[in-house]
């Protein structure tokens, strides 16, 4: 399967400040997904993307995708301590099976 | 509730016993997905079904995991002899479409 690179693991923020996570890949993708997972629950859908240099945005959240469909990036504007969680890349090849990454945890200070 | 449902939420048991978990997938979903999460880590690809086919498993996998899905709708996990490095979060979750994901509650499993 395909393995994917995610980083920062952890980043903290100030509350206002923005964050941003970096998916990369050795291998092209057909598509990444990106899911959000809040501290004890489940990962939640949050977009995907499969065109080459694909830019799509949902309110502060603006996810990319690299012109080599390798490397994909979620940014969040103005943090809230509502965005605290766990931001997961998921990769696909030529399978319908996701690999996950090893997520970055977001923490908000108020 | 419309989403995508498991049981028990949590499963303790003493190494060496069988366990089964069960997932109950958004009702017109024909893909099904298990899926294992340790702390720290991203979700572990366990197998896969498109209806009642299991299309895909991990190799990873050892032979006392096994699951199935008759008649295409909810799904089983067996887990055969427990051991500690079984204990983690066991994810399921459905798809109307290749890649697109919902991700139920899950089942927290404790090997003693």
């Amino acid at each position: 399967g395909q393995q994917v690179m995610q980083i920062p693991q952890y980043q903290h923020v100030q509350e206002g400040e923005d964050f941003t996570t970096y998916c990369n890949s050795s291998t092209t993708l057909s598509n990444i997904q990106w899911y959000k997972q809040r501290p004890g629950g489940h990962p939640v859908f949050l977009i995907q993307l499969v065109k080459s240099g694909e830019v799509k945005k949902q309110k502060r959240l603006t996810f990319q995708f690299g012109e080599a469909k390798k490397n994909s990036s979620l940014h969040i504007t103005a943090t809230q301590t509502t965005d605290v969680g766990t931001y997961f890349c998921a990769a696909a090849g030529g399978s319908y099976i996701p690999t996950f990454g090893r997520g970055t945890s977001l923490i908000v200070h108020p | 509730d419309t989403g995508v449902s498991q049981d028990p939420r949590h499963k303790i048991t003493k190494r060496g016993q069988n366990v089964t978990f069960r997932c109950d997938p958004i009702s017109e979903h024909n893909r099904l997905y298990w899926y294992r999460q340790t702390l720290g880590q991203g979700p572990e690809f366990l197998t896969y079904f498109q209806n009642e086919a299991q299309l895909e498993k991990s190799r990873l996998l050892s032979d006392r995991f096994s699951a199935e899905r008759p008649k295409g709708s909810f799904s089983t996990l067996e887990i055969q002899r427990t051991e500690q490095g079984d204990s983690a979060m066991y994810l399921c979750a459905s798809s109307p479409l290749p890649n697109e994901q919902f991700f139920g509650p899950g089942t927290r499993l404790t090997v003693l």
